[in-house]
C-alpha cells in the first residue's frame, strides 16, 4: 500500500533559519514524489517534484531511496513561506491519482 | 488561462439527501481527479477521469460516483449523504494522465450535511 508521512503537524522557525519539513514514504514500486504548498486562501498548488530536480523559491527536495524519504529543505526561510506543505506520491507509470502526507504547516516567524 | 473553477463553493445539505458538485478544468486539460480533504483524513484520492472514463478510483463507498463529458467538464456525485461527507471537496486538472503532467488544482466546494 502506498503511504505518506509526514511526522510534524507544526513547525515553527525564525526568519533566516533553515528549514527542513520530513516526508517519509512507503511503496514498493518507484514512485513520484511531490510537494505541495498551500498559502493563506489560495489554492493547493505544486511547488516541486522529484524527477525535475529542480530549486522552486529556494526549496529543493532529495529522494533518498534508501531511507525512503523526500524531505524539503530551505536554506534561509522567508516570511511568505509561512504555508501549509503537503507531501505526495504516485506511481511511476501512469495515473495521477496522488497519494498525500497529512500535511505541516510551517510558520515563519519574524 | 482561466483556471480551474468548481461550483458551488458552498453548500449545505441534510443527511439522507444527495449532492452533485460540478468542476471545469483548464481549458486544454482532459484529465479531472477529484480529492476529498477532511481535518481527520487529509486530503484522499477520490477518482480520475480522463477522455469521459474513469481511469482510477480511490477506497470511497459506492454512494460517490462521478462522470465526465465530452467538453472534459467533470461532475461528482454523493447519494445518501452522512454527516461525516462534510468535507472540502477538491477537483485537479492536468493535460495528461501522465504521472509527469502537473496537476492544477481548483478552489474547492465545501460541503457540509447536517
Amino acid at each position: 500500500a502506498q503511504r505518506v508521512t509526514q511526522p510534524e503537524k507544526l513547525l515553527s522557525v525564525f526568519k533566516g533559519a533553515p528549514v527542513e519539513l520530513k516526508c517519509n514514504y512507503s511503496y514498493s514500486g518507484s514512485p513520484e514524489l511531490f510537494w505541495y504548498v498551500q498559502y493563506s486562501r489560495q489554492r493547493l498548488q505544486l511547488l516541486l517534484r522529484h524527477i525535475s530536480r529542480e530549486s522552486i523559491k529556494g526549496f529543493t527536495a532529495d529522494l533518498n531511496k534508501g531511507e525512503t524519504s523526500f524531505h524539503l529543505k530551505k536554506p534561509f526561510a522567508q516570511e511568505e513561506d509561512s504555508a501549509m506543505y503537503y507531501c505526495a506520491l504516485t506511481r511511476h507509470q501512469g495515473a495521477q491519482k496522488l497519494v498525500f502526507g497529512q500535511g505541516t504547516r510551517l510558520t515563519i516567524n519574524p | 488561462k482561466a483556471g480551474v473553477t468548481q461550483t458551488p463553493r458552498y453548500l449545505i445539505k441534510t443527511r439522507g439527501q444527495q449532492v452533485t458538485l460540478s468542476c471545469s478544468p483548464i481549458s486544454g486539460h482532459r484529465s479531472v481527479s477529484w480529492y476529498q480533504q477532511t481535518p481527520g483524513q487529509g486530503l484522499q484520492f477520490l477518482f480520475e477521469y480522463f477522455s469521459e472514463t474513469q481511469r482510477n478510483k480511490g477506497n470511497f463507498p459506492g454512494r460517490f460516483s462521478g462522470r465526465q463529458f465530452s467538453n472534459s467538464r467533470s461532475e461528482m456525485n454523493v447519494s445518501t449523504l452522512e454527516l461525516g461527507d462534510s468535507a472540502l471537496y477538491l477537483c485537479a486538472s492536468s493535460f495528461t494522465i501522465s504521472h509527469l503532467g502537473d496537476q492544477y488544482f481548483g478552489p474547492g466546494t465545501r460541503l457540509l450535511v447536517l
